[in-house]
């Protein structure tokens, strides 16, 4: 089945700091992919939708300043979280769009921000 | 209310038993229905599409009534590997392919 990939797996930083995750779909091209975050115990939340070659759409309440989402290829998106402090850390997931009823989750990667 | 409601659980169940899951959603007009799965610290992995038929897909078995907007799995024969957060996602498919998760029900298999 179609692979999606996120590097890194793991990261903790600084309170201040910027991290900057990818997302890539390895044998397939996703004019879509979606950016999730899911906290301890909780469902997982859309942050936004990245599209390729055009600006990302937020989801209510998600800053897009602090969330920068970047689709600059068919195979890759990336998040950076800005600035990034405690309240950030979490599970942030990507998934990559294969046709309107099929969506690839990455492996995740777990943010902690100390 | 939540979009997408599920019992939290945990589901604590002998190997072998039948457990159910059940699902509510909020928006009349959502178009596709899904059960994931997902293990501790892992990314969800779609477990099978739900249609409004039904639909069997060897020990699992997905219901969806459109008129109570319910969402059901019937898992058979549970076997230890079924240990996971079993998730019930909508989709309102209107323009948008954005999925609403729900908050996932628990399951252990006990030995």
């Amino acid at each position: 089945g179609a692979v999606v990939s996120q590097h890194p797996s793991w990261v903790i930083c600084k309170s201040g700091t910027s991290v900057k995750i990818e997302c890539r779909s390895l044998d397939f091209q996703a004019t879509t992919m979606f950016w999730y975050r899911q906290f301890p115990k909780q469902s997982l939340m859309l942050m936004a939708t990245s599209n390729e070659g055009s600006k990302a759409t937020y989801e209510q309440g998600v800053e897009k300043d602090k969330f920068l989402i970047n689709h600059a290829s068919l195979t890759l998106s990336t998040l950076t979280v800005t600035s990034a402090h405690p309240e950030d850390s979490s599970f942030y997931i990507c998934s990559a769009r294969v046709n309107l009823e099929t969506q690839y989750f990455g492996p995740g990667t777990r943010l902690l921000v100390l | 209310r939540k979009e997408v409601e599920q019992d939290p659980g945990p589901f604590n169940v002998p190997e072998g038993a039948t457990v159910a899951f059940n699902c509510t959603y909020s928006n009349s007009a959502s178009q596709s229905f899904f059960w994931y799965r997902q293990d501790c610290r892992k990314e969800p992995k779609l477990l099978m599409s739900v249609y409004s038929s039904g639909n069997e897909d060897g020990r699992f078995t997905a219901q969806l009534n459109r008129a109570s907007q319910y969402i059901s799995l019937l898992i058979r024969d549970s076997k230890l590997s079924d240990s996971a957060t079993y998730l019930c996602v909508v989709n309102h498919n209107f323009g948008n392919e954005k999925l609403t998760f729900g908050t996932g029900t628990r399951l252990t298999i006990i030995p």
